[in-house]
C-alpha cells in the first residue's frame, strides 16, 4: 500500500535551534517529492520540492534531503524562527507522475518557543 | 495577484441540505483538486481534474460531486451532507505537468 509516514509527530524548540524533520514513503513508482509549510488555519504553501535524481536542494534556511534507494526524505530548518511554527507535511504523487493521485504524509507541528 | 479562492470561507449547515464550495484560480492552470483536511488524518484528496470535463476521484470520493465546465472553476458539491462530512476544505491548482500546487485559503465547513 502507498503510504508516506512523518515523524516526529510534533517538536517543540527555541529560537535560533535547528531541527530535522523526516518523511518516509513506501509510494512506487517514484517521481518527485514535496514538502509543505501550513500555518494554522491556512492553505499549505510549497518550499521544495525534489524529482528522482536530486539529492539536496535549499530554499533559505529550508535544507531537503532525498535518498531514492531507502525511500527517505528529510527536511532540515537552520537558526528557527518564531515563524517557522507551522505544520510540514511530506506529499507524494501515488502514480509516479507530478499530479493525479497524491498521498499526503499526516505532517510535523512544529513550534518555535522564543 | 495569482490566487486561488475559495467560497464561502465557514459555513454551517444541517444534514442533507445540498450546498455547494466554489473555487476559482486566475492563473490559467489545467489542474484543479480537492481535499479535506481532519485532525490527525492530514489532507485527504476527494476529486481532482487534469482539464475541462475531464475529472478523477481521489481517496476519498463519496458523498462529493464536482465538475469543470470551465478552466477556471471546480466546485465541490455536497448533494446530501452528512455530520461526517464537517471538516476543512482545500482547493488546490497548478501547471499540467508541473511540480508545484497553488491551495486556496480553505473552508470550514460544519453538519449538524
Amino acid at each position: 500500500k502507498n503510504q508516506v509516514e512523518q515523524s516526529p509527530q510534533s517538536l517543540i524548540i527555541l529560537e535560533g535551534k535547528n531541527c530535522t524533520l523526516q518523511c518516509n514513503y513506501t509510494v512506487s513508482p517514484f517521481s518527485n517529492l514535496r514538502w509543505y509549510k501550513q500555518d494554522t488555519g491556512r492553505g499549505p504553501v510549497s518550499l521544495t520540492i525534489m524529482t528522482f535524481s536530486e539529492n539536496t536542494k535549499s530554499n533559505g534556511r529550508y535544507t531537503a534531503t532525498l535518498d531514492a534507494d531507502t525511500k527517505q526524505s528529510s527536511l532540515h530548518i537552520t537558526a528557527s524562527q518564531l515563524s517557522d511554527s507551522a505544520s510540514y507535511i511530506c506529499v507524494v504523487p501515488s502514480y509516479g507522475g507530478s499530479q493525479g493521485n497524491l498521498i499526503f504524509g499526516k505532517g510535523t507541528k512544529l513550534s518555535v518557543k522564543p | 495577484e495569482a490566487q486561488v479562492t475559495q467560497n464561502p470561507r465557514y459555513l454551517i449547515t444541517v444534514t442533507g441540505k445540498k450546498l455547494t464550495v466554489t473555487c476559482s484560480q486566475n492563473m490559467n492552470h489545467e489542474y484543479m483538486s480537492w481535499y479535506r483536511q481532519d485532525p490527525g488524518l492530514g489532507l485527504r484528496q476527494i476529486y481532482y481534474s487534469m482539464n475541462v470535463e475531464v475529472t478523477d476521484k481521489g481517496d476519498v470520493p463519496e458523498g462529493y460531486k464536482v465538475s469543470r465546465k470551465e478552466k477556471r472553476n471546480f466546485p465541490l458539491i455536497l448533494e446530501s451532507p452528512s455530520p461526517n462530512q464537517t471538516s476543512l476544505y482545500f482547493c488546490a491548482s497548478s501547471w499540467a505537468g508541473s511540480y508545484e500546487q497553488y491551495f486556496g485559503p480553505g473552508t470550514r465547513l460544519t453538519v449538524t
